[in-house]
């Protein structure tokens, strides 16, 4: 089976900019997370969605924005990029939000804003 | 607010040694504390994890004991190999919750 897909791989944007990132989760899987991960730090949760819904937000701006569709794919949009923002942007599945803890990772859209 | 610490930062380990990585928590509600091994270019992979009823859990080379009463835990790793060259997280969350609070991270090297 196929895991947690992400797309694109790399991106370059430039400072007030608007960016869409995707992700596929594990087939069968329907809560899909996001994380940003900052060169040398761990991830930090951004996002969880379950059956469309936000199940829980970190303490991120309102720049970031998410959505999750029928098929339980989903998009992290980030407005008006900041420098800051550059990082790994990790999406995680899993069967469900609370029930089953095991979150599978995919492999991160590396973002670069100049 | 740091819930998650984490030590050292960066370990090298000869091979067929062990790995020691410590964590620390300050939610006494966390009940579920993952560790996760990240290669570069690639994202974090769950490796092994417990639960607070449970003070130590192995599989195969890596171990995870538990302290509650500490709000511990840490993550032995028996004869360490090039291969467990990475850089491995502890991490920590609660019943309901699908947020993962991660620790800094641990870039473990494995030398020959």
């Amino acid at each position: 089976d196929a895991g947690v897909t992400q797309s694109p791989t790399h991106l370059i944007k430039t400072r007030g900019q608007q960016v869409t990132l995707r992700c596929s989760p594990i087939s069968g899987h329907k809560s899909v997370s996001w994380y940003q991960q900052v060169l040398g730090q761990g991830p930090q949760f951004i996002f969880q969605y379950y059956e469309k819904e936000e199940r829980g937000r970190g303490n991120f701006p309102d720049r970031f924005s998410a959505r999750q569709f029928p098929n339980y794919s989903s998009e992290l949009n980030v407005n008006a990029l900041l420098l800051g923002d550059s990082a790994l942007y990790l999406c995680a599945s899993s069967l469900d939000p609370g029930g089953s803890y095991e979150q599978y990772f995919g492999p991160g859209t590396r973002l670069t804003v100049t | 607010q740091q819930q998650v610490k984490q030590s050292p930062q960066s370990l090298i380990v000869q091979k067929g040694g062990i790995s020691i990585i410590n964590c620390a928590y300050e939610n006494t509600a966390f009940d579920y504390f993952p560790w996760y091994q990240q290669f570069p270019g690639k994202g974090p992979a769950l490796l092994i994890a417990i639960r607070p009823d449970v003070s130590e859990k192995k599989e195969g080379r890596f171990t995870i004991s538990f302290n509650k009463s500490a709000k511990q835990f840490s993550l032995h790793i028996m004869d360490s190999q090039p291969g467990d060259s990475a850089t491995y997280f502890c991490a920590a969350s609660m019943v309901g919750y699908q947020k993962v609070t991660f620790g800094i991270g641990t870039k473990l090297q494995v030398i020959p």
